[in-house]
Formats: structure tokens, C-alpha cells, sequence
């Protein structure tokens, strides 16, 4: 099965460190978006790509994060000088089609910041 | 305002019995697009059914359909003949407009089926 991954499934940190997470979509999908869900709450839009392109970013992205998409393929999340309120699932999603949109989403990163 | 409101936020069903979730959105764009996806507790977005608002017809897949009522944008999801399987928790979403890739989710109803 190769759908959409990502790297690590769990990561626990202290607050003030910097964590990266990796997300590896589907390979013939174009498009690869982050989501961020805290408990009890539906996923948020973060960014999206279009191959290497970032094309949008949410309000919520922060100075403090960063993603990236390098070659249009796997694509990275990093944050800097984490706090308490970044511990969340961070959900990477992939699609290939603009107009039918259906995004087929990874397992998620859980962030625990300490 | 919510762009997506799910008024359930649980929900028991007997196994076997049909479940409609409740979604309705809002929106001024004509073109938009509704989705639901089923979350267990493993944590992965489980994509279940599609509806375009263009759409003439209701979207079905399998056990699932989509009750589209345009006029009251409302959206809810039908689940036939319910397996425990089927516990999990549920969101609407929506994608507005024919160039915005984002999706917008609602906060969701969790699903319990009792044997």
C-alpha cells in the first residue's frame, strides 16, 4: 500500500526545541497539504503545495513554523521554539485533482511539547 | 461564523440500525464542493463520500450516502445498516469555490454502535 506517510508517528519535546516532521504523499499526487488537529476539534488548514510551490498559508502558520516541499515530492514541517499550544496531530494530506479535491491523509505526527 | 456546523456531538446507534449525522455549511459561492471523512481511533482520515454542488444527484458509496438539500445547505450522511466497525468519529467538510484547495472541517460527531 503505498499511501500517504509520515515521520515520526510520535514525537515528545520540551519546550524552546525545534522539531521536524516529514511527509511523504502519494507518488503521483501533486498537490500536499498540512492539517493541524487539536482534541476534540476538526483538522485546520496550515499550508499546501503544489509540486514545490507553497501557494497558501493559514493565519495560523506562525513565524515560528516553516514548511517546505523541496522537489515536489516529500515535503517538511518544522517548528521553531515550540510551545505548549503547538501539541496537537499534525495531519499531511495528498490530491491530485483540483476539482474533485478529495485528499487522502497520512497517519499524523502526534506533538507533545512539555 | 462556522463555515461548518455538526450539532452531534455524540451519537449511539444500535449495530444494524441506518444513522443520519447532521452537517450544514454555509457558504455564498456557487461552486463548493462536501465531504465526509471518518476518523477512528487510530487517528487516520478515512476520505467516505463526495457531493459538488452541482452535483443533480444525491452521492452514494456503498453503505454510505450524502442527503444533499442544497436550499437548506444541508449535507448530512447516511450510514446503512451500521457495523461496529463504524465507530469512529465523523466530519463534515467543504471545499469552497472552483480555486480553493483548502478544506474546512467541522468539529465532528463521534459515532458509538452498540451490539
Amino acid at each position: 500500500d503505498t499511501g500517504v506517510s509520515q515521520d515520526p508517528r510520535h514525537k515528545i519535546t520540551k519546550r524552546g526545541q525545534n522539531v521536524t516532521f516529514r511527509c511523504d504523499p502519494i507518488s503521483e499526487h501533486n498537490r500536499l497539504y498540512w492539517y493541524r488537529q487539536t482534541l476534540g476539534q476538526g483538522p485546520e488548514f496550515l499550508t499546501y503545495f503544489q509540486n514545490e510551490a507553497q501557494l497558501e498559508k493559514s493565519r495560523l502558520l506562525s513565524d515560528r513554523f516553516s514548511a517546505e516541499r523541496p522537489k515536489g515530492s516529500f515535503s517538511t514541517l518544522e517548528i521553531q521554539r515550540t510551545e505548549q499550544g503547538d501539541s496537537a496531530m499534525y495531519l499531511c494530506a495528498s490530491s491530485l485533482s483540483l476539482l474533485y479535491n478529495e485528499q487522502f491523509f497520512g497517519p499524523g505526527t502526534r506533538l507533545t511539547v512539555l | 461564523a462556522q463555515k461548518i456546523t455538526q450539532t452531534q456531538p455524540g451519537m449511539f446507534v444500535q449495530e444494524k440500525e441506518a444513522v443520519t449525522l447532521d452537517c450544514t455549511y454555509d457558504t455564498s459561492d456557487p461552486s463548493y464542493g462536501l465531504f465526509w471523512y471518518k476518523q477512528p481511533s487510530s487517528g487516520e482520515m478515512i476520505f467516505l463520500i463526495y457531493q459538488g454542488s452541482y452535483d443533480q444527484q444525491n452521492a452514494t458509496e456503498g453503505r454510505y450516502s450524502l442527503n444533499f438539500q442544497k436550499a437548506r445547505k444541508s449535507a448530512n450522511l447516511v450510514i446503512s445498516a451500521s457495523q461496529l466497525g463504524d465507530s469512529a468519529m465523523y466530519f463534515c467538510a467543504m471545499r469552497e469555490g472552483p480555486r480553493d484547495d483548502k478544506i474546512i472541517f467541522g468539529k465532528g460527531t463521534r459515532l458509538h454502535i452498540l451490539p
